[in-house]
């Protein structure tokens, strides 16, 4: 089954620090999805990637695809306190039906 | 109104006692998923269900069931709920015809098993 492991596992940046937080994949990656999770709540979608090479960017948030790698990364720029919280990634499961999550990076943005 | 709702968000039971978590969605998707999350995990598919008649275990079906009331509506039981239960529960749906796997997360419920 495909697994997904995320790094770092928790995080503490300064506000205005830039910071990468990885998600690599034991299999080949169709479909890579990026969520943020505030503490004790849903999550939200920031992007999607399905293409190898793929980057796409949302404010201050970039989320590249590299394929070959099995690898996804998400970079943000100039962090500010209203980024932390839980950053999950999740892959296009097995026959595209379901998704498969990663275990989540922690951040924590201090002033 | 948020799209994906669940009820209750917060929940204390005892040992043994049968719960039921509920959540609906407006937004008219034909997948629902039921997902746990405990701290270091990540989120872990419980059900899914891809229309009124077609309802799938996931990883960690063992302990749970599922019913898919309507399109809207698809409800997590715990028979005999036990305190490893103890965890966030959150419901997600996704259209089959959106062309990708995205799903839409409820605000979760915090179940504690005493």
């Amino acid at each position: 089954s495909q697994e997904l492991e995320q790094s770092p596992q928790s995080l503490i940046v300064q506000e205005g620090k830039n910071l990468t937080i990885n998600c690599t994949s034991s299999k080949t990656l169709y479909g890579l999805y990026w969520y943020k999770q505030k503490y004790g709540e849903g999550l939200i979608f920031l992007m999607m990637l399905q293409k190898g090479g793929e980057e796409k960017s949302h404010e201050k948030i970039t989320a590249k695809l590299d394929e070959k790698k099995q690898q996804s990364s998400l970079h943000i720029t100039a962090s500010q306190p209203s980024h932390a919280g839980i950053y999950l990634c999740g892959a296009d499961g097995a026959g595209f039906q379901k998704l498969v999550f990663g275990t989540g990076t922690r951040l924590l943005v201090s002033p | 109104d948020a799209d994906v709702t669940q009820t209750p968000r917060n929940r204390i039971t005892k040992t043994g006692k049968r719960i039921m978590l509920e959540c609906s969605q407006t937004k008219g998707h034909d997948r629902m998923y039921w997902y746990r999350q405990d701290p270091g995990l990540g989120l872990q598919l419980i059900y899914y269900s891809f229309d009124v008649k077609d309802i799938n275990k996931g990883e960690i079906s063992d302990g749970y069931s599922v019913s898919r009331q309507a399109q809207a509506k698809f409800s997590l039981s715990l028979e005999s709920a036990i305190p490893n239960q103890t965890a966030l529960y959150f419901c997600a749906t996704s259209d089959s015809g959106g062309g990708n796997n995205e799903q839409f997360f409820g605000p979760g419920t915090r179940l504690t098993v005493l």
